[in-house]
């Protein structure tokens, strides 16, 4: 069963404005971990934010927040002030149980911001 | 501040032939990965490792093997390779829970 569904393949965003990268994820452990990462063109993976299933408030990292919406099992990307160099693939990960080893991710979503 | 280190960056492989991909890690981290991206797609965990001698395979695993003799290193092998592993390959490591550290990746093309 998919783990991760991040079902918008792509997304376009003019800049300067904010934009949101869903994510839905599926587990039945009380205690998961969300990731969100970005791979910009030149290849490399990027650690953005992270969202633990107890954190009582919604992650904030700068420009990033996380959406967290655990009853709809929801933890949507939201950038906001989009810049030029936000344009990337953006992934949203989860790792279960309270020491998860393994990190699952999901088919990403592309940003590109337009000038 | 080297992090996660993978060697070679790039590599072209002969159906048949088999060849190692190098990960090393200097932050003392228990778990290790390699992951493999195909083009346009997402990242599918290959191996992992949760502590030296401790291997487990991910969701593709089928033609590929680990070892992990040391907390620093984790290589992983490829045998008999085949079209279907042209692939970028990346190595990452994490503290017991937490965000992974990745390497800069490998980009593996077999003809």
């Amino acid at each position: 069963a998919q783990k991760i569904t991040q079902t918008q393949p792509g997304m376009f965003v003019q800049e300067k404005e904010a934009v949101t990268l869903d994510c839905t994820y599926d587990t039945s452990d009380p205690s998961y971990g969300l990731f969100w990462y970005k791979q910009p063109s030149s290849g490399e993976m990027i650690f953005l934010i992270y969202q633990g299933s107890y954190d009582q408030q919604n992650a904030t990292e700068g420009r990033y927040s996380l959406n967290f919406q655990k009853a709809r099992k929801s933890a949507n990307l939201v950038i906001s002030a989009s810049q030029l160099g936000d344009s990337a693939m953006y992934f949203c990960a989860m790792r279960e149980g309270r020491y998860g080893n393994k990190l699952v991710f999901g088919a990403g979503t592309i940003l590109r911001v337009k000038s | 501040n080297a992090g996660v280190t993978q060697t070679p960056k790039f590599r072209i492989l002969k159906i048949g032939q088999s060849m190692t991909l190098q990960c090393t890690q200097d932050m003392n981290h228990n778990y290790m990965y390699w992951y493999r991206q195909d083009p346009g797609m997402g990242l599918k965990l290959i191996y992992y490792s949760v502590g030296a001698g401790i291997t487990d395979k991910g969701e593709v695993p089928n033609g590929y093997n680990v070892s992990r003799s040391t907390t620093e290193d984790f290589p992983l092998r490829l045998e008999l390779a085949a079209p279907s592993q042209t692939s970028v390959y990346f190595c990452a490591s994490s503290p017991t829970a937490g965000e992974l550290f990745f390497g800069e990746g490998s980009r593996l093309t077999v003809l």
